[in-house]
Formats: structure tokens, C-alpha cells, sequence
């Protein structure tokens, strides 16, 4: 199976920073990661696909890079709804792993 | 807005078994595939398997093999995912997911989701 390591684990941020997520694969999995944005008792919310595609309806202020092995979802410019947990997912092939979560907190 | 609609909580015994229903709005919703993801109290989110529409293609996670059933009515656009043998750490929520290519070649993404089902497992 393809691992997803994430980090960080949890972040603490002010309103208006820029904030960084990482997300590197195992094995080279071209532009198939997926980021999504969870909050609490909520369903995932798909924010990125195909490493940099932003989803439509979500803010520009979300942008994903990356290829092969190494991923990052940046917001640049925290908002306080930004607070929530977010997953980067590799569907490059089955099992599609998700990573452990970011958990990022509006300081 | 399509939407994906689950079935409610359930409460269940350890060895019994659950099925949990995941309908669609509207024709298109399922047609490439459903993927069912859990995710246990305070804890990540869990890929279980995936479920082709077109062919009734299945492939699911080694850990569940054996154990789960994933399965789609096309006549009711609902998708349907049935786990046995239960134990108490399978007491997670439960999400259905639809499969989408996105808007560029290559995407492999899911954009629509369920709300969620609650199983508890306990004695």
C-alpha cells in the first residue's frame, strides 16, 4: 500500500497568515492526490484534485502543488473558518490512502 | 445540487452485521463509482472500498476483505455497503462518497459526499 505521511500533525495560526501542508507519498504517484477539508461532525469537503485543480465554489485563497512524491496544500490567507482538519489522499491506486490530518487552529 | 443521502445511526451487537444505504439525487450520481470511507471517534479517515457502477466492479481494503459487501441498486440510485462479523472497533461513521475524473485528464477525485452513518457496536 502507498503510505501518506502528512504534516504537520496540527498547526496554530492568526487570521490572514499563510499556512503550509505537507503531504509526501511512498512511492511516485504522479498529480493523483486529492486534499479535503473536514470539520468537526461534518462530512470531507473536496477542496483539491488532481494535486493543484481547485474544486468549484472553493476560495481561491486554497492552492495545491506538487508531483511524484511530494505534495502541499497552502491557504494563503487564513480566515477563521479556515479552522478544521484537512487530508490529503492519493488515488493513484487502490488502496486510496489518505494521510493522518492536519489539524489547523485560528490562534 | 446533487447530493448523496445516507441511512440512519444503528446500534449493533459484536457478530452481528450492518447494511447502510447511500441514495442518490439524481441519474448521474453514481455513474462512476461509489467509495466508502470510515472514520472512528477522534480518529482519521479510513478508505474501506470502492464500487464500480458500470460493471459492479468491487475492490476493497485488505483488512475488511471477507467482511464487507458493497453493492449498487441502479433502479434506486443507491449504493449500499454491508459489514459482518462486527466487532467493537468497527463503531466509526460511515461515508459514502461519489467517484468523479474532475475537469482535467488524470483526476481520480470524490466530490460529493453522504452525511455520515453512525454504527455503535457494543454489547
Amino acid at each position: 500500500d502507498i503510505q501518506m505521511t502528512q504534516s504537520p500533525s496540527s498547526l496554530s495560526a492568526s487570521v490572514g497568515d499563510s499556512i503550509t501542508i505537507t503531504c509526501r507519498a511512498s512511492q511516485s504517484i504522479s498529480s493523483f492526490v486529492n486534499w479535503y477539508q473536514q470539520k468537526p461532525g461534518k462530512a470531507p469537503k473536496l477542496l483539491i484534485y488532481a494535486a493543484s485543480s481547485l474544486q468549484s465554489g472553493v476560495p481561491s485563497g486554497f492552492s495545491g502543488r506538487g508531483s511524484g512524491t511530494n505534495f502541499t496544500l497552502t491557504i494563503s490567507s487564513l480566515r477563521p473558518e479556515d479552522s478544521a482538519t484537512y487530508y490529503c489522499q492519493q488515488s493513484f491506486t487502490t488502496p486510496y490512502t489518505f494521510g493522518r490530518g492536519t489539524k489547523v487552529e485560528i490562534k | 445540487q446533487v447530493q448523496l443521502e445516507q441511512s440512519g445511526a444503528e446500534v449493533k451487537k459484536p457478530g452481528a452485521s450492518v447494511k447502510i444505504s447511500c441514495k442518490a439525487s439524481s441519474d448521474t450520481s453514481l455513474i462512476y463509482g461509489i467509495m466508502w470511507v470510515r472514520q472512528a471517534p477522534g480518529q482519521g479517515l479510513e478508505w474501506m472500498g470502492w464500487i464500480s457502477n458500470d460493471n459492479g466492479y468491487t475492490n476493497y481494503a485488505q483488512k475488511l476483505q471477507g467482511r464487507v459487501t458493497m453493492t449498487t441498486d441502479t433502479s434506486t440510485r443507491t449504493a449500499y455497503m454491508e459489514l459482518r462479523s462486527l466487532r467493537s472497533d468497527d463503531t466509526a461513521v460511515y461515508y459514502c462518497a461519489r467517484r468523479w475524473f474532475g475537469d482535467v485528464v488524470g483526476a481520480n477525485c470524490f466530490d460529493i459526499w453522504g452525511q455520515g452513518t453512525l454504527v455503535t457496536v457494543s454489547s
